[in-house]
């Protein structure tokens, strides 16, 4: 069974403090993994997607790094702005999604 | 910018009752998906559809149906809504199925 773990849960940081959020994963046979941002009462809103290990994707403060295991999402210089729960999702050869449960990130200014 | 758009915000209905749930999207995008998210548990897969007509099931499909008659909608009808079924209901759309998914803003649904 496919599984995504997102860690940690909860994040909170002062503004510009630099920070990372995981995602651990086992999985079928990978075909992509997916950063999606959610703000409270709306639908999640795609960021990134890696396909191969060593790839990297970047925009503005967030970087997203993928290794066979797991994934990353670097954020550099965060503003109060950036505050959202951020989802991971990874797509297996059954070519469904697998959602992890996702970091809440609070930026401080 | 593609848009997916759920038919309501916010929905209560009663225990029993048969509810439909309704999203279109404008992107001529194949695939469409229907989700549930609860606190804790994450985004579950209820079905989805990879044309018209075609529906498969997700991991949690046990009282719920789906409809495709038309490309740019896909519909989510509980067949008899019980109190276990209250949950934020999200729809998804994707070109293909490798890429990324673009969502509807969400159903809050009550069932009392």
């Amino acid at each position: 069974e496919d599984q995504v773990t997102q860690s940690p849960e909860a994040l909170r940081l002062q503004e510009g403090e630099s920070s990372s959020l995981n995602c651990s994963y086992t999985v079928s046979g990978l075909r992509g993994l997916f950063w999606y941002r959610q703000d409270p009462g709306k639908g999640p809103e795609f960021l990134f997607t890696l396909y191969s290990a060593g790839e990297e994707k970047e925009k503005e403060r967030l970087k997203a790094t993928l290794t066979k295991k797991e994934s990353f999402l670097h954020i550099t210089a965060p503003k109060p702005e950036d505050s959202a729960t951020y989802l991971c999702a990874v797509l297996a050869n059954a070519g469904k999604s697998t959602f992890g449960d996702g970091t809440t990130l609070t930026v401080k200014p | 910018d593609v848009k997916v758009t759920q038919s309501s915000r916010y929905l209560v209905k009663r225990t029993g009752e048969k509810v439909f749930l309704e999203c279109v999207q404008d992107m001529d995008h194949e695939n469409m998906f229907w989700y549930r998210q609860d606190p804790g548990l994450g985004l579950r897969l209820i079905y989805f559809s990879y044309d018209v007509k075609m529906k498969e099931k997700g991991d949690i499909p046990e009282g719920y149906s789906v409809s495709r008659e038309k490309k740019e909608r896909f519909s989510l009808i509980l067949e008899s809504a019980s109190t276990n079924q209250t949950s934020m209901y999200l729809c998804a759309s994707s070109r293909t199925v490798n890429q990324p998914q673009h969502f509807g803003d969400g159903t809050r649904l009550s069932i009392l």
